[in-house]
């Protein structure tokens, strides 16, 4: 059973940087085709996909978010860390970690930007 | 960017009554592989967003015989025949043809009647 758990602040301040972890087991980090990604839903219940990393190391980002993203993996602890850089109220979102293929979804942690 | 539009933006459907859903991109979804990667979501009230289908017409595992997925190109329509209480909630189709990144739509919200 493949599980994801996502842990990190819930409150952080603009122009703050947040970082999240995503804890993840049950399938094999170990092929090029299997990623562990970041998805965030709005307060009004858009989605959003963020990033992705490959168990090769390969990396793709949103190209609306980019220069504010990094997405890095600790294989030997499956875990997975997104970092945004200069938060703003606008980001304020559940997010989600979620298997490359979007067939598993954690249970989501909100953070809410406000000073 | 590609984008994904759904419609409609509600839907209200009586209890054993069919219901459908339309997704348009704004781009052909085929892939030079031969794949269309249009994928449907469910997210109940409280809950994580679940997959249902993929490659446009392939149930996910679990994923109730009521549930359909047909489409092509550009428009993809996913249907339930029947619909019961646990299927409200809202439904948003997501495509992964076009990198770098996924999009979703906007969503379609499910109540009963």
């Amino acid at each position: 059973q493949i599980t994801l758990k996502e842990s990190g602040p819930t409150l952080v301040k603009p122009t703050q940087t947040l970082t999240l972890t995503c804890m993840f087991s049950g399938f094999p980090f170990s092929s090029n085709k299997v990623g562990v990604g970041w998805v965030r839903q709005t307060p009004e219940k858009a989605l959003e996909w963020l990033a992705v990393i490959y168990w090769g190391g390969d990396k793709r980002y949103s190209p609306s978010l980019e220069s504010r993203l990094t997405i890095t993996r600790d294989t030997s602890k499956n875990e997975v860390v997104l970092t945004m850089t200069n938060m703003d109220p606008v980001d304020t979102a559940t997010y989600y970690c979620v298997i490359s293929t979007l067939g598993a979804w954690g249970q989501g942690a909100l953070v809410t930007v406000s000073s | 960017d590609v984008v994904m539009t759904q419609s409609p933006l509600s839907l209200s459907v009586t209890l054993g009554q069919p219901a459908s859903f339309s997704c348009r991109s704004s781009e052909t979804l085929l892939y030079r592989d031969g794949n269309t990667y249009l994928n449907w979501f469910h997210q109940r009230p409280g809950q994580s967003p679940r997959r249902l289908i993929h490659l446009v017409s392939e149930r996910d595992s679990g994923v109730s015989e009521r549930f359909s997925g047909s489409g092509s190109g550009t428009d993809f329509t996913l249907k339930i025949s029947r619909v019961e209480a646990e299927d409200v909630g809202i439904y948003y189709c997501m495509q992964g043809t076009h990198w770098p990144g996924y999009t979703f739509g906007q969503g379609t919200k499910l109540e009963i009647k």
